[in-house]
């Protein structure tokens, strides 16, 4: 059984236009997040919540826009594309407490390539 | 410049030979984390140090944690062609934070 799954695998699509990726956890954690891969390989947090709560909101464009209808789901939406958004997008989960303290181990999708043309 | 900073960037060496990262991290920490990445997929967690710990093993793998000097190392003993990923060291400060992994390809 997939423990983190994501889609689309794949998403090419052109600039200006808003696109969804969608993400589902079934192991029960409480806490996900929504990463940007870029082409360096350099991977950097763009949002977690915490049992559908926001927690954290690094310095990423209001185009982009998470939303976790309950705490297995941690969808992402983009309006506007544009070319620098092109990467690679990964979910992942994990137990953690809400606020400060000790990360545990997360659990990450198999990521969501994005190429905006 | 990034919390948890790995080195070297690349590794290359050959099947059956000792591979040794290092991740260099600037803050204070609770547990430093070792993730692999192969070729397209997604990070796969392989050890987690506790910032009392000073060294831990999972089967072929040994890490080290030196707070004093801000420092962790992998070490990936007996190498497969299999462990060639790129590897990822993490701190939490309190959020988890990557560092820029290091590429290791093992020859057969």
């Amino acid at each position: 059984d997939t423990a983190v799954s994501q889609t689309p695998k794949y998403l090419v699509t052109q600039m200006g236009n808003d696109k969804s990726i969608k993400c589902e956890q079934n192991l029960g954690h409480d806490t996900m997040y929504w990463y940007k891969q870029d082409s360096k390989k350099f991977l950097k947090i763009m949002f977690s919540y915490n049992n559908k709560e926001l927690i954290i909101n690094e310095t990423v464009p209001n185009r982009f826009s998470p939303k976790s209808p309950d705490k297995a789901h941690l969808n992402l939406h983009i309006n506007s594309l544009e070319l620098g958004d092109s990467a690679v997008y990964f979910c992942a989960s994990s137990q953690d407490v809400p606020s400060g303290g000790a990360r545990n181990e997360q659990f990450f999708g198999p990521g969501t390539r994005l190429t905006v043309l | 410049s990034q919390q948890g900073e790995e080195d070297p960037q690349a590794l290359s060496i050959q099947e059956g030979e000792n591979a040794t990262m290092n991740c260099s991290y600037k803050t204070s920490i609770n547990n430093l984390q070792w993730y692999r990445q192969n070729s397209g997929r997604g990070l796969v967690h392989l050890i987690l140090i506790r910032s009392n710990e000073r060294e831990k093993h999972s089967g072929r793998l040994r890490v080290t944690l030196d707070t004093s000097k801000k420092s962790s190392s992998l070490l990936i003993t007996a190498s497969r062609a299999a462990d060639t990923a790129s590897y990822f060291c993490a701190t939490d400060d309190p959020r988890l934070t990557f560092g820029e992994g290091t590429q290791l390809t093992v020859n057969p």
